[in-house]
């Protein structure tokens, strides 16, 4: 069974603070590392996919890296404003023959107060 | 927004009934998942589909089982629903594995077992 982790399971952030989440991922037959922003009552919609080694994206003040090769992910999020409050999910697909799996961590809860 | 909704949006039933959950796609996507959502556990894989009459178990299979005769949908069946089965369910649809791209997600069914 694949294991995606994710840390802190929760945070709180003043208005401006930067921060920033792990997620680590099985590195064995890895294809593709998601983030997701999950806001509470919606579903969860799409920030990046990222794939290869060394990847840097970025999305306004939210950007994330990749390190394929030890397994792990950091989601950044520069001045966090109150609108930024939701969990954030990281997603681990991993080849497994001829099917894949899209796997996911807990979750990190951010919270941000004006 | 992706096209894809799951019916119905909200049930209660008892324990020991059947259940079905549908999820329903217009995107002519070949991969579909069902997920449950629990408290501290983010979003748990039951199963997944890789293409008509194509079904694999995820993390979490026991009690649940699958159908997908077409490829606009994709069911979730509880054989005899428990209360350990409370839970919020989404569907999420991915055109391919090794792409990409990312995942979308239908609406949530919350499912209560009383």
């Amino acid at each position: 069974i694949l294991n995606v982790e994710q840390s802190p399971q929760s945070l709180h952030v003043q208005e401006g603070d930067s921060t920033n989440f792990t997620c680590s991922f099985p590195s064995s037959n890895f294809y593709a590392l998601h983030w997701y922003r999950w806001e509470t009552a919606k579903s969860p919609e799409a920030l990046f996919v990222m794939t290869l080694n060394g990847d840097e994206k970025k999305k306004g003040r939210i950007s994330a890296t990749l390190n394929t090769k030890e397994g792990y992910s950091y989601l950044y999020i520069k001045g966090s404003q109150p609108e930024d409050s939701a969990t954030y999910l990281c997603a681990s697909l991993n080849y497994g023959g001829a099917t894949n799996k899209l796997i996911f961590g807990t979750g990190t809860l951010l919270a941000v107060q004006p | 927004d992706a096209g894809i909704t799951q019916s119905p949006r909200h049930k209660v039933t008892e324990t020991g009934t059947p259940v079905t959950l549908r999820c329903h796609q217009t995107e002519n996507h070949r991969y579909m998942y069902w997920y449950r959502q629990d408290p501290g556990h983010g979003l748990r894989l039951i199963h997944y589909s890789y293409g008509v009459k194509d079904t694999d178990k995820g993390e979490v299979s026991d009690g649940y089982s699958v159908s997908r005769s077409k490829t606009e949908d994709f069911l979730l069946t509880l054989e005899s629903a428990t209360s350990s089965q409370t839970s919020v369910y989404f569907c999420a649809i991915k055109d391919r594995p090794r792409s990409n791209t990312e995942a979308f997600f239908g609406q949530g069914t919350r499912l209560t077992v009383v």
